[in-house]
């Protein structure tokens, strides 16, 4: 697609239950990273994929979150058991191999555990 | 630990002002700088900076990087309206041929009234 397409824009879930966020990027983008933004503070890694090298984890903030990227294109974030410091903005984003220009970001979802 | 300090944290000006964002970095294998205007929830991209004292300029936005000093600004003139946003600091770290993870600073609130 044109740009980093991600779905559901806004997400309200109760305590307790499992969420998937989705990123589809930008096609023949090669790189997919996940950050999430709290309210007032910068951009905090979460996970970055690249081609069908083993991707970087280690930004995760636990165990109970998990990404996965199907056939080097969507990627789906999953947070299991969610907690009310989950809420935030996700946010992906995707580039080319040699990233010239940086990252293209999608919308984001919005996050919001009650 | 890696670290992108950027200030002020806030600022608010009048139309027509200049204003100078700031950004300092510590990263091990450093590789580029970036800097995003975010304005609702996805950042766009701005500029990339890999050569120390290079200028680079788009309309009345430019910036410089100082890699003695582990440092960038962001130079808006004139400033308008428009220019409110959240100005976000990123600094890459080296992959070798791929683009590698941003590390990112908290951002700058800009506030421009008419």
């Amino acid at each position: 697609g044109a740009g980093v397409s991600q779905s559901p824009s806004n997400k309200v879930t109760e305590k307790g239950k499992d969420v998937e966020l989705r990123c589809d990027p930008i096609s023949g983008h090669t790189a997919l990273y996940w950050y999430r933004q709290s309210l007032g503070q910068g951009l905090e890694f979460l996970i970055y994929f690249q081609g069908n090298s083993a991707p970087d984890k280690s930004g995760l903030p636990s165990d109970r979150f998990s990404a996965e990227r199907t056939g080097g294109s969507v990627s789906t974030l999953t947070i299991q058991r969610t907690q009310q410091e989950d809420s935030a903005v996700y946010l992906c984003a995707s580039s080319l191999r040699t990233g010239r220009y940086g990252y293209t970001f999608g919308s984001g979802t919005r996050l919001t555990v009650v | 630990e890696d670290k992108v300090v950027q200030s002020p944290l806030s600022l608010v000006v009048h139309e027509g002002d200049t204003v100078t964002l700031n950004c300092s970095y510590e990263v091990t294998n450093f590789r580029s700088l970036l800097w995003y205007k975010q304005e609702k929830k996805a950042p766009t991209f701005l500029f990339m900076l890999t050569s120390s004292g290079i200028e680079k300029k788009s309309g009345r936005l430019s910036s410089i990087l100082d890699k003695k000093e582990l440092s960038s600004i962001l130079n808006i003139t004139a400033t308008q309206t428009g220019d409110s946003a959240i100005y976000l600091c990123a600094v890459e770290a080296d992959r070798g041929s791929t683009l590698g993870r941003l590390y990112f600073g908290r951002g700058t609130q800009l506030t421009v009234w008419p």
